[in-house]
């Protein structure tokens, strides 16, 4: 069974460039998260969407943009890049749904540089 | 608003020895999770807890889970070199926002 896809892998970029991101869940899982990952702010939850309707939000400005596909595929987008973005993004899925333990499954994440 | 503590957030032991890593959370919650990352590289699962008195293993490794004291704690037991990496735990609140928040992880080093 494939697991969580992200891609690129590693991408650079300048500053006030935007960027996009793509996350293909494990098969049958309708719930695909994102999150950013930086040695100053640890692990903080971006979004989540289920069925192609984003559920929750974090606290990110508006830059940060998402959406989900009929088959569950996953994109996030950044635009006007700022150094502060450079992550590691993780894409997450998961069941989600009546039974389901809400365990995440996670990508290899999208190494973001911005310079 | 949720909070996870994890302490110690580093920890260097040598092989053999055992230790305890604890993960504290702020509000009501009868899931968590415990992560392995590796540097570089993405997010294991190791454990699923998900209800008071939950005790799981796998290897040298055991979580558990006191819901009424909001704890969990990641035992290692006779450490290997292997078991070296980050270890995050995470938890979804009972009420509020439904998003899996993170503890700020404990870098474990084991050396020979």
């Amino acid at each position: 069974k494939a697991g969580v896809t992200q891609t690129p892998r590693y991408l650079i970029k300048t500053r006030g460039q935007q960027v996009t991101l793509s996350c293909s869940p494990i098969s049958g899982h309708r719930s695909v998260s994102w999150y950013q990952q930086t040695p100053g702010q640890g692990l903080q939850f971006l979004f989540e969407y289920f069925s192609e309707t984003q559920r929750n939000k974090g606290n990110f400005p508006g830059r940060f943009s998402g959406r989900q596909f009929s088959n569950s595929r996953s994109e996030m987008n950044v635009s006007t890049l700022e150094l502060g973005d450079s992550a590691l993004y993780l894409c997450a899925s998961s069941l989600a749904g009546g039974g389901s333990t809400g365990e995440l499954f996670f990508g290899e994440g999208s190494r973001l540089t911005v310079l | 608003e949720l909070k996870v503590e994890q302490n110690p957030l580093f920890l260097s032991m040598q092989e053999g020895k055992n230790y305890t890593i604890y993960c504290n959370y702020s509000t009501t919650s009868d899931r968590l999770y415990w992560y392995r990352q590796d540097p570089g590289k993405s997010l294991e699962s190791l454990f699923v807890l998900l209800s008071n008195g939950a005790v799981k293993q796998e290897g040298r490794l055991m979580a558990s889970l006191d819901t009424k004291a909001r704890l969990s704690t990641l035992h290692i037991t006779a450490a290997v070199h292997d078991l070296s990496a980050t270890y995050f735990c995470a938890v979804f609140p009972i009420q509020g926002a439904q998003k899996l928040v993170f503890g700020q992880g404990t870098r474990l080093t084991i050396n020979p």
